[in-house]
């Protein structure tokens, strides 16, 4: 079956150590992202990319890197320069599509910070 | 910033349809509406897209007045499973890579 993986589902860092989170996606999309989520929140753009070797920022980069070396794979890493990195971190393809295209959600992320 | 501004949160009886209106006062010529759905600890998932006037599908229906400033998300008899956020979403081409979420629209929906 196509779609998003998204691993570890559960992570818990300590303070000031950096950590990478993984999304690989099988569905041949060109595009990929990565969302921040708080409790009670929506969504907010960390990062997306277009096309493989491309990335950009979204709203709230400042803490965070990530590469885009192949197109089925789209890490996140989120550094010790992160001031509150426990969050539910999302990551999402999509197709063009007909229109906007549509987004497919991996499972999901969450990281605590000890 | 998300174009799109929706109620925070809305309560239902099972069987009853709900109505969610999203408000884009200023939406882009070539923006399209869409929706999603979030269960909690999951991903959202792709609800209905559209442009103007009425699209629908197997479970929801959206309807987009002419002058677009505004949408409507409507479920039809709802049942418990289908408590969730829902978001409104307006993107286009132009932004293609930059789906912006607000805060999205708790529904509830109780026995």
């Amino acid at each position: 079956d196509g779609g998003i993986t998204q691993s570890p589902k559960y992570l818990f860092r300590k303070e000031g150590q950096n950590v990478t989170l993984s999304c690989e996606q099988n569905l041949n999309h060109d595009a990929m992202y990565w969302y921040r989520q708080d409790p009670g929140q929506g969504l907010r753009l960390i990062y997306y990319s277009q096309i493989v070797n491309d990335f950009q920022k979204g709203d709230i980069a400042e803490g965070y890197s990530v590469s885009r070396e192949k197109k089925e794979s789209f890490p996140l890493t989120v550094t010790s320069a992160q001031k509150n990195p426990t969050a539910f971190y999302l990551c999402a393809s999509s197709t063009p599509g007909l229109y906007t295209g549509e987004l497919f959600f991996g499972e999901g992320s969450r990281l605590t910070v000890l | 910033l998300a174009k799109t501004t929706q109620p925070i949160s809305m309560d239902s009886y099972e069987g009853q349809e709900v109505n969610i209106t999203c408000s884009h006062n200023n939406i882009a010529t070539n923006d399209y509406i869409t929706w999603y759905q979030q269960f909690p600890s999951q991903g959202p998932r792709f609800i209905i897209q559209g442009y103007k006037t009425k699209v629908t599908n197997e479970v929801a229906s959206l309807f987009i007045p002419a002058d677009r400033k505004s949408s409507t998300l409507s479920l039809p008899r709802v049942s418990l499973s289908d408590t969730a956020v829902y978001y409104c979403l307006a993107d286009s081409t132009d932004s293609w890579g930059k789906f912006q979420f607000g805060a999205g629209t708790q529904v509830v929906v109780t026995p």
